[in-house]
């Protein structure tokens, strides 16, 4: 149980292109959904909480007009990358908590996205 | 969130116990230790968490020392797929709706 779909896996598209990645809890709800980012030989950095039906909170430095977030559903959260260039390039990672559960239990991620922006 | 401090990397043979670990000396008293593993290419998997006693899964164990300043994540028997980095994080309790605060991780290498 609890698993997280993130699709596209790979995107490669050109400067000024916007892209789009859905993340999907499959088998629970998730009323709470993390996007994170992470650069080649890097960690994982935490870029945005979404919340269904409210406003995503973002991490400071990370531009909420570029990365555009939506949760539209408990089982849907998506992120788009507007107007993208090279430096958008990363691997974008999405999870998500089972809204049901206490609070301390784990995270559930996606496969992850990589982003090449040419 | 209190900060980990884990070896940068550690290698180990196949089919032996692995012992990675984890120091955290300002551990909060509501602070839960949780591990997570990367494997190359792949989003983060959780492996356990615990919060006093040691525990056991289906995975691996998680030692955790009297007085919580560190821990240790066991594997009993490495396999290659073991290969990862491993991240040692910790929550607190009621800290569920919050992201993960990675830090560098151990890459634990394998060899056949």
């Amino acid at each position: 149980g609890a698993v997280v779909s993130q699709h596209p896996s790979r995107v490669i598209c050109k400067s000024g292109t916007s892209v789009k990645i859905e993340c999907r809890s499959l088998d629970f709800q998730a009323t709470t959904m993390f996007w994170y980012r992470q650069f080649p030989k890097q960690s994982l950095m935490l870029m945005a909480t979404s919340n269904e039906g409210s406003k995503a909170t973002y991490e400071q430095g990370v531009e909420k007009d570029k990365f555009l977030i939506n949760h539209a559903s408990l089982t849907l959260s998506t992120l788009t990358v507007t107007s993208a260039h090279p430096e958008d390039s990363s691997f974008y990672i999405c999870s998500a908590r089972d809204g049901q559960r206490y609070s301390n239990q784990p995270q559930h991620f996606g496969d992850g996205t990589r982003l090449s922006i040419l | 969130d209190a900060k980990t401090t884990q070896p940068n990397s550690m290698e180990s043979n196949e089919e032996e116990p692995v012992h990675l670990p984890c120091n955290h000396s300002t551990i909060s008293g509501t602070d839960y230790i949780h591990w997570y593993r990367q494997l190359p290419s792949q989003g983060p998997e959780y492996v356990i968490h615990g919060l006093t006693s040691n525990v056991n899964n289906r995975m691996a164990s998680l030692a955790i020392a009297e007085d919580r300043k560190s821990s240790t994540l066991i594997l009993h028997r490495a396999t290659l797929r073991d290969a990862a980095v491993y991240y040692c994080i910790l929550r607190d309790r009621g800290g569920g709706a919050d992201g993960l605060t990675f830090g560098k991780g151990t890459h634990l290498i394998i060899q056949p």
